[in-house]
């Protein structure tokens, strides 16, 4: 199945600013579709944080923006906080036959 | 308040069957498509099937193509998967998620299912 790569783990300290990439193909972020991210805690439901490349989702704080360049797409974190650790996810339309949506691999954020 | 409150979850023998569900408060089903999105223990997120807001299309996951069946019910403003010939490898909590243009807004709790013997 299609996905989207990122990277297993991004640290910073509380204060800092962190990035995490997500990087597709030619039949999800290399044909346009929009990326879209979501962080998810252990036991809990995932939550949307930026829809359509760099759109906030409704009450998410302006410490996170995202980018996004042909193939690949960037979340960023700035002035991170300690209950900003958890999994990030980005996730995109794909236009291949076994696929409908795809997520990226995940990415631990550590504080 | 928008909620989707799942149910359906729990312990199945390899080769079974069960249905998960997902009931709706708040936004109407019949007005919006919907995903369901597992995750199995230790690993990423991974979309598994969706309906359109019309109810006319939907989409699976190679997966689990071919042995499962998305639906939604406009009188119970619900939505269901069924699953068959399960395997160990769709042990996992499933989410039911709200699609409101490519990606999902309101999520339900999520159920665990475990395919064991």
């Amino acid at each position: 199945q299609s996905v989207l790569t990122q990277p297993p783990s991004v640290s910073g300290a509380p204060g800092q600013r962190v990035t995490i990439s997500c990087t597709g193909t030619r039949s999800n972020l290399g044909e346009g579709y929009d990326v879209h991210w979501y962080r998810k805690f252990p036991g809990t439901a995932p939550k949307v944080l930026i829809f359509g490349n760099n759109n906030r989702h409704s009450g998410v704080p302006d410490r996170f923006s995202g980018s996004r360049s042909g193939s690949s797409a960037s979340l960023a974190i700035t002035g991170l906080q300690a209950e900003d650790e958890g999994e990030y996810y980005c996730q995109s339309y794909d236009s291949s036959l076994n696929a409908h949506y795809v997520f990226g691999t995940g990415t631990k954020v550590i504080v | 308040e928008v909620q989707l409150v799942q149910s359906g979850g729990g312990l199945v023998r390899p080769g079974g069957s069960l249905t998960l569900s997902c009931a709706a408060s708040g936004i109407s089903v019949s007005d919006d498509g919907f995903v369901w999105v597992r995750q199995a223990p230790g690993k990423g997120l991974e979309w598994v099937a969706a309906i359109t807001s019309s109810g006319r299309y939907t989409y699976y996951a190679i997966s689990i193509k071919g042995r499962s069946t998305v639906s939604r019910d406009i009188a119970k403003n619900s939505l269901s998967l069924r699953l068959s010939s399960l395997r160990a490898e769709d042990t996992a909590v499933y989410f039911c998620a709200r699609d409101v243009g490519n990606y999902f807004d309101f999520w339900g709790q999520g159920t665990l299912l475990t395919v064991s013997s």
